[in-house]
């Protein structure tokens, strides 16, 4: 199995400044024939389904605010808030979709500084 | 907007077997991918497996000989049974479509096993 190695585990950052979380997979996820990085974001809030924000690795889900982006390629990736909003407090997590089986990161905890 | 809904019984005894149903509503289940996830504290979040609306099906081998994914395209929803459950399968149980990451959820369902 791919393991997804996220850090920090969890991560306090105040109101309007930048929160970048990392995601290591343990091999490369980037497919040559199409230049994918087969890597998605979900957002967690307590009691909800985990929510998707980001899809090749970079690509915002319709309807996700302009201050999440994804970066990163091959087996090393990033999520970044660009400027921290309240409602942004959840845990979130980073999803492999290369082979089966799926696997997810442990999860990064956000919370306001 | 799809719309998915689990339902199945919130307590299991040990040794028996767990059947959730995901009812989508809003969209049809043709032409897409159906998956099952399960989340506990202990595992984080688990994909189980998923099925093509054609009926083939894949599984986490780590669950393989215990799983089986079905689906009904005629009433729009597709099935999990988990066999020979423990307390280890104490989770909420998600369905999600999506085969290029998992772009719609259900609320999920608390799944305890216990005697």
């Amino acid at each position: 199995d791919i393991v997804m190695t996220q850090s920090p585990d969890s991560l306090a950052v105040s109101l309007g400044e930048r929160a970048t979380i990392n995601c290591k997979s343990s091999q490369n996820i980037l497919y040559s024939s199409n230049n994918k990085n087969y890597l998605a974001w979900y957002q967690q809030k307590p009691g909800q389904p985990p929510k998707l924000l980001i899809y090749w690795a970079s690509t915002r889900q319709s309807g996700v605010p302009d201050r999440f982006s994804g970066s990163g390629s091959g087996a090393d990736f990033t999520l970044t808030i660009s400027s921290l909003q309240a409602e942004d407090v959840a845990v979130y997590y980073c999803q492999q979709y290369y082979t089966t089986p799926y696997t997810f990161g442990r999860g990064t905890k956000l919370e306001i500084k | 907007q799809v719309q998915l809904r689990e339902s199945g019984p919130g307590l299991v005894k040990p040794s028996e077997t767990v059947s959730l149903t995901c009812t989508v509503s809003g969209g049809a289940i043709s032409g897409h991918y159906w998956n099952w996830i399960r989340q506990s504290p202990g595992r984080g979040l688990e994909w189980i497996g998923s099925v093509y609306y054609s009926g083939h099906a894949n599984y986490n081998p780590s669950l393989r000989s215990r799983v089986t994914i079905s689906v009904d395209t005629s009433k729009n929803h597709f099935s999990l049974n988990l066999n020979s459950v423990t307390t280890a399968d104490t989770a909420v149980y998600y369905c999600a479509r999506g085969e290029i990451a998992l772009d719609s959820w259900g609320q999920g369902t608390l799944v305890a096993v216990s005697s």
